[in-house]
């Protein structure tokens, strides 16, 4: 079965201070992969997918990055990190179809820049 | 401006069926619907989806109005578990595009 894995689940960090946040999938291969930012009490919004290795799609102009080296690593980052950054970070999987894919979403991580 | 609207929050006594709204007025012809649901600090869990007709499964029912602007995700029988926030969202193919989902408390 396919499972979906992020680290860390919490994370404090100052202003101004690099980030990296992991995502890895199993079970699978090739899939599409997501992520997502949660702002407090809101829906999510859609930060960056990717069809393959090495090919990303910003929706948002924002302050992060994010990389896929590997088939089933997906990778957030970011130089530095501003207030307006923290938020519940969510990573997304989903077979590639002709259309209604699933997106199967990973535990979050929570990150705080103070 | 969100693609989909829903009502902030709804309760819904125990054992007894509920009725989920969400307006898409501005649905193309190839756009999905999407519902997921989320406990707090967890991720959106998958519930139901569909195009055009009406969809059951294990865990809900999904209702399509013929035109295709608005949908209704229908739980028959409300437990506890089912307390969450519930998204309803359309997929372009090219991406999900949340709305700020309803809030459903069941009472037991």
């Amino acid at each position: 079965s396919q499972t979906i894995h992020q680290w860390p689940a919490t994370l404090v960090q100052p202003v101004g201070s690099p980030l990296s946040l992991e995502c890895t999938v199993e079970g699978t291969s090739n899939p599409n992969l997501y992520w997502y930012r949660q702002a407090a009490g809101r829906g999510l919004q859609l930060l960056f997918y990717s069809v393959g290795i090495g090919q990303i799609s910003s929706e948002v102009p924002q302050n992060l990055s994010a990389s896929r080296p590997q088939d089933r690593q997906f990778i957030l980052s970011s130089k530095k990190l501003l207030l307006s950054d923290s938020g519940f970070y969510l990573c997304a999987w989903s077979q590639p179809t002709s259309g209604g894919e699933t997106q199967y979403f990973g535990p979050g991580t929570r990150l705080l820049v103070l | 401006d969100a693609k989909t609207t829903q009502p902030n929050s709804m309760e819904s006594n125990e054992e007894e069926p509920v009725h989920l709204p969400c307006n898409h007025s501005t649905i193309s012809g190839t756009d999905y619907i999407h519902w997921y649901r989320q406990l707090p600090s967890q991720g959106p869990e998958y519930v139901i989806h569909g195009l055009t007709s009406n969809v059951n499964n294990r865990m809900a029912s999904l209702a399509i109005a013929e035109d295709r602007k608005s949908s209704t995700l229908i739980l028959h029988r409300a437990t506890l578990r089912d307390a969450a926030v519930y998204y309803c969202i359309l997929d372009t193919g090219n991406q999900f595009y949340f709305g700020t989902g309803t809030s459903l408390t069941v009472i037991p």
